[in-house]
């Protein structure tokens, strides 16, 4: 079956600390990969996709990259800012439009 | 462009209550609709999603219900409130294959 698993967080960074979060899929088929973002009180917002094998989704200085090999989409970014504190969510899409969805990763990024 | 409108964006009920939640999506047709619950801290838990008007499948046995009388409005209903009903409420839609979830911004319901 269709599954994601992400790390557990929550995750606390100093400003301008790398980030990664990771995440791997299990899934039928080839299907895509997406990262959301949830600041507190609101919805959540897609931050960035991939369709295909290889790709590289990026938005706001984070990038993720669909590796099948190894079954991940592990987001990272360079140098966080206090603005991004936040929930972020890996998911996948299946066969029917079902999505899947991991636990999410909670972050807080200190000044 | 597409948007999707969630409301109201708080609401506090007693237990035992009614509950009627809207969602409409606008600037796009057919498109696949969901509802989606995160209690406080946990992840998102598919509750219902619609591939067309009157049809709907339910993801997880409860006291909702959902309803989609048009093709761009989606109800979540519920004839008697229990506590545990409290949480978050996202409505979301996909309107292609392979696209991704749109979200609104989610209503806050509080059982008390």
């Amino acid at each position: 079956g269709n599954s994601v698993t992400q790390m557990e967080g929550p995750v606390t960074l100093s400003e301008e600390a790398f980030l990664t979060i990771n995440c791997t899929y299990t899934a039928t088929g080839y299907p895509s990969l997406f990262w959301y973002v949830q600041y507190p009180g609101e919805g959540l917002q897609l931050l960035l996709k991939a369709t295909k094998a290889d790709d590289k989704g990026s938005n706001k200085g984070f990038e993720a990259t669909y590796r099948k090999e190894t079954t991940s989409f592990h987001l990272e970014k360079g140098s966080v800012q206090v603005s991004d504190s936040a929930v972020y969510f890996c998911a996948l899409s299946g066969p029917g439009n079902q999505f899947y969805f991991g636990t999410g990763t909670s972050l807080t990024v200190i000044p | 462009s597409q948007t999707i409108h969630q409301w109201p964006a708080t609401l506090v009920q007693p237990v035992g209550s009614p509950l009627s939640l809207e969602c409409t999506v606008e600037g796009t047709s057919n498109p696949n609709l969901y509802w989606y619950r995160q209690a406080a801290g946990r992840g998102l838990q598919l509750l219902f999603y619609s591939v067309g008007i009157g049809q709907i499948s339910s993801e997880v046995p409860q006291n909702l219900s959902a309803s989609r009388p048009q093709d761009r409005q989606f109800i979540l209903s519920s004839k008697k409130l229990l506590l545990s009903d409290s949480g978050f409420y996202l409505c979301a839609f996909t309107d292609t294959p392979n696209s991704p979830l749109h979200f609104g911004n989610g209503t806050r319901l509080t059982v008390t």
